[in-house]
């Protein structure tokens, strides 16, 4: 696609309960971040993806994240048993050639009540 | 772990008056990226810097990577209403993909 598309683009959810957010990277980037920005903060990096190399998962906060992704397609960030600090904007980018800088998709607003 | 900090946090100006942000980084970069985020808005790429002492500019912005490579600044020469927003440095350690992003000016112009 042209862009970086997330999905859902809001999503409010109950404590505990489990979401899955979306990221399609534009086609052919090999990398892949997912980062977290509460309301007026910067950005927290989670997690990121190069190609076929194992992800660097070390942004994770708790083991409620997850992310997975399959070669150079789609990611989906899953957060378990949802707690109200969860609630941010995730944001997604990726990047064919870093030094042309990365692409950063429009975002997941999470609200957790 | 490496951290990336920016100073000041906020800033307000008058439309016309100049404006700098400051990045610095606990660890030597490899290169160091620019982002710009409007309100209610994404991170959107200015600019990439690589070689120590490097200079760039971009119509009434100038970007400087440090001669250590461990800080960066950001000028802007007076400003407009169309410069708010949220300005970010992203800084990649040696050896690493990852990209680490500063703590974010925002940035607010008066009319």
């Amino acid at each position: 696609g042209a862009g970086v598309s997330q999905s859902p683009s809001n999503k409010v959810t109950e404590k505990g309960k489990d979401v899955e957010l979306r990221c399609d990277p534009i086609s052919g980037h090999t990398a892949l971040y997912w980062y977290r920005q509460r309301l007026g903060q910067g950005l927290e990096f989670l997690i990121y993806f190069q190609g076929n190399s194992a992800p660097d998962k070390s942004g994770l906060p708790s083991d409620r994240f997850s992310a997975e992704r399959t070669g150079e397609s789609v990611s989906t960030l899953t957060i378990q048993r949802t707690q109200q600090e969860d609630s941010a904007v995730y944001l997604c980018a990726s990047s064919k050639d870093s030094s042309r800088g990365y692409t950063f998709g429009s975002g997941t607003r999470l609200t957790v009540v | 772990g490496q951290q990336v900090m920016q100073i000041p946090q906020y800033q307000h100006v008058q439309e016309g008056e100049d404006f700098t942000t400051y990045c610095n980084s606990s660890t030597t970069l490899s290169n160091i990226q620019w982002y710009k985020q409007r309100p209610g808005g994404h991170p959107v790429f200015l600019i990439q810097l690589v070689k120590s002492g490097e200079v760039k500019k971009q119509k009434r912005l100038t970007f400087q990577f440090g001669e250590a490579k461990k800080n960066s600044s950001l000028h802007i020469t007076a400003t407009q209403t169309t410069d708010v927003g949220t300005y970010f440095c992203a800084g990649r350690a040696s050896g690493t993909y990852k990209y680490i992003f500063g703590t974010g000016t925002r940035l607010k112009v008066l009319a």
